[in-house]
C-alpha cells in the first residue's frame, strides 16, 4: 500500500508566478490536511478538506491560496503570485476518516517551495 | 489557545548517551499527544502518542508519558545511536471531533559516533 504521496518534491518560482501543489493520498483515504513549515517553525495547519469539501480552512491565508480535492485525482494546493514569505516546505497528510478520538494522520514527503 | 512548548535545539549526543527532549502543552481539553520524527529531507513519521493521562506510548525504544499535572509529555531514550539523528516534533490533538494537529517548533538531534 503505497504511502502518501506529493508532487513535486521541490519547486522553484520566480515572484509572481504560480504554484501547484500536488497531494495523493494513501489508498482509502477520503481525508486530506495541509501544513505548511517555515524555516525552524513546526508545522502550521493551513486547511482540511474531504472529497469535494473544503471542512476547515481556517489556517489558510485568505488572499491567494486556495486547496481543493476533486472527487477523481490528487488533493491540490495553488497559490498565486507566489512571494518570497511563501518560501516553505509544504506537507500533506491524509486519513482514513473513521470515527474515534484519534486518527493518525499519515504525512507524505513534502514539496520544497523557494521562491526567487 | 492550544499550545506545545519543545526544549530549544540542536541537541548533540554521543552514541549510547541517555536523550530527553522537554515537551509542555497548553490545551482547552484534553489532548491526545504524539511525538513525530522527520528524517533529513522526508515528511514526518508518527513516532509514538499517549491518548489519556498516565498513558505511556513507546517505539524503538522511545518513551514518552502523558502527564496531566504537569502538562508535559517528555521524550526519552536509553541509549541513542546514529540513525536516531532527526528533528523531533511533539504535537497536540484534542478530543472526538477534533483534527487539527498543533505542533512544537521541534528539536534537531544530531547523534555523533
Amino acid at each position: 500500500n503505497a504511502g502518501v504521496m506529493q508532487n513535486p518534491r521541490h519547486l522553484v518560482r520566480r515572484r509572481g508566478q504560480e504554484a501547484r501543489l500536488r497531494c495523493s493520498p494513501m489508498k482509502g483515504h477520503s481525508h486530506v490536511y495541509w501544513y505548511r513549515q517555515l524555516p525552524e517553525e513546526g508545522l502550521k495547519f493551513m486547511v482540511y478538506l474531504q472529497k469535494e469539501n473544503i471542512i476547515d480552512e481556517s489556517g489558510m491565508p485568505k488572499e491567494r491560496f486556495s486547496a481543493e480535492f476533486p472527487k477523481e485525482g490528487p488533493s491540490i494546493l495553488r497559490i498565486q503570485q507566489v512571494v518570497r514569505g511563501d518560501s516553505a516546505a509544504y506537507f500533506c497528510a491524509s486519513y482514513t476518516g473513521g470515527a474515534g478520538n484519534y486518527n493518525e494522520q499519515f504525512f507524505g514527503p513534502g514539496t520544497r517551495l523557494t521562491v526567487l | 489557545g492550544n499550545s506545545v512548548t519543545q526544549m530549544e535545539g540542536p541537541v548533540t549526543l554521543s552514541e549510547e548517551a541517555f536523550l530527553t527532549i522537554n515537551c509542555t502543552y497548553t490545551a482547552t481539553g484534553y489532548p491526545s499527544l504524539f511525538w513525530y520524527v522527520q528524517y533529513p529531507g522526508e515528511g514526518l513519521q508518527l513516532l509514538l502518542k499517549a491518548t489519556k493521562a498516565d498513558d505511556k506510548g513507546s517505539n524503538k525504544g522511545f518513551e514518552a508519558t502523558y502527564r496531566k499535572e504537569t502538562t508535559s509529555f517528555h521524550l526519552e531514550k536509553g541509549s541513542v545511536q546514529v540513525s536516531d539523528s532527526a528533528v523531533y516534533f511533539c504535537a497536540l490533538k484534542l478530543g472526538a471531533g477534533s483534527y487539527q494537529l498543533t505542533f512544537g517548533k521541534g528539536t534537531k538531534l544530531s547523534v555523533i559516533p
